[in-house]
């Protein structure tokens, strides 16, 4: 099975601009999962997608936005870009449920590395 | 604040050397999963530990979870150069799994 795979894997913009990023998950996997990682915060949780449906946000102000489409695909888009938002935003995708049971194992993309100027 | 939060922050150690990482977290959970990191790439799950297990075990990985004092370790044994990574512990904000935290991470760097 192909893993899960991020586009653009190495972006940058200016202050002010607007950026969207697509993650692919495993096939079959219908949770998609954003994180945001910098040297400073470390990981942190964005937001999660379960059949086009946001289930779950984290902390993040309301210019960060994500959907999930029919096959699964997400992006995320992040609106009037800021310097502290240089980050790498990883994706994981999860099966998440199946044969009555829970599957916690989320599976990563490479990442997409965002720098603003 | 962070969930997890790992101890040593960093961790230098021969080849052939086991290697221990803490754990600690906050609140109540399900479980517990260790995550690895290489150099800025995307995580990779190494093993999940059930709030009802006190040890598991995979390959070099052993893994325990003491639910009394909120903490978990990670040893790898007879450690090689491709373990050198940072090292995660997350614990989830819901009950699906989906959304986790993680905390700070050990990095861990193997020398031959």
């Amino acid at each position: 099975k192909a893993g899960v795979t991020q586009t653009p894997r190495y972006l940058i913009k200016t202050r002010g601009q607007q950026v969207t990023l697509s993650c692919s998950p495993i096939s079959g996997h219908r949770s998609v999962s954003w994180y945001q990682q910098t040297p400073g915060q470390g990981l942190q949780f964005l937001f999660e997608y379960f059949s086009e449906t946001q289930r779950n946000k984290g902390n993040f102000p309301g210019r960060f936005s994500g959907r999930q489409f029919s096959n699964s695909r997400s992006e995320m888009n992040v609106s009037t870009l800021e310097l502290g938002d240089s980050a790498l935003y990883l994706c994981a995708s999860s099966l998440s449920w199946t044969s009555g049971r829970n599957i916690y194992e989320q599976y990563f993309g490479p990442g997409t590395r965002l720098t603003v100027t | 604040s962070q969930q997890g939060e790992e101890d040593p922050q960093a961790l230098s150690i021969q080849e052939g050397e086991n290697a221990t990482m803490n754990c600690s977290y906050k609140t109540s959970i399900n479980n517990l999963q260790w995550y690895r990191q290489n150099s800025g790439r995307g995580l990779v799950h190494l093993i999940l530990i059930r709030s009802n297990e006190r040890e598991k075990h995979s390959g070099r990985l052993r893994v325990t979870l003491d639910t009394s004092k909120k903490s978990s370790s990670l040893l790898i044994t007879a450690s090689r150069a491709a373990d050198t990574a940072s090292y995660f512990c997350a614990t989830a904000l819901n009950q699906a799994g989906t959304a986790l935290i993680f905390g700070k991470g050990t990095t861990l760097s193997v020398s031959s």
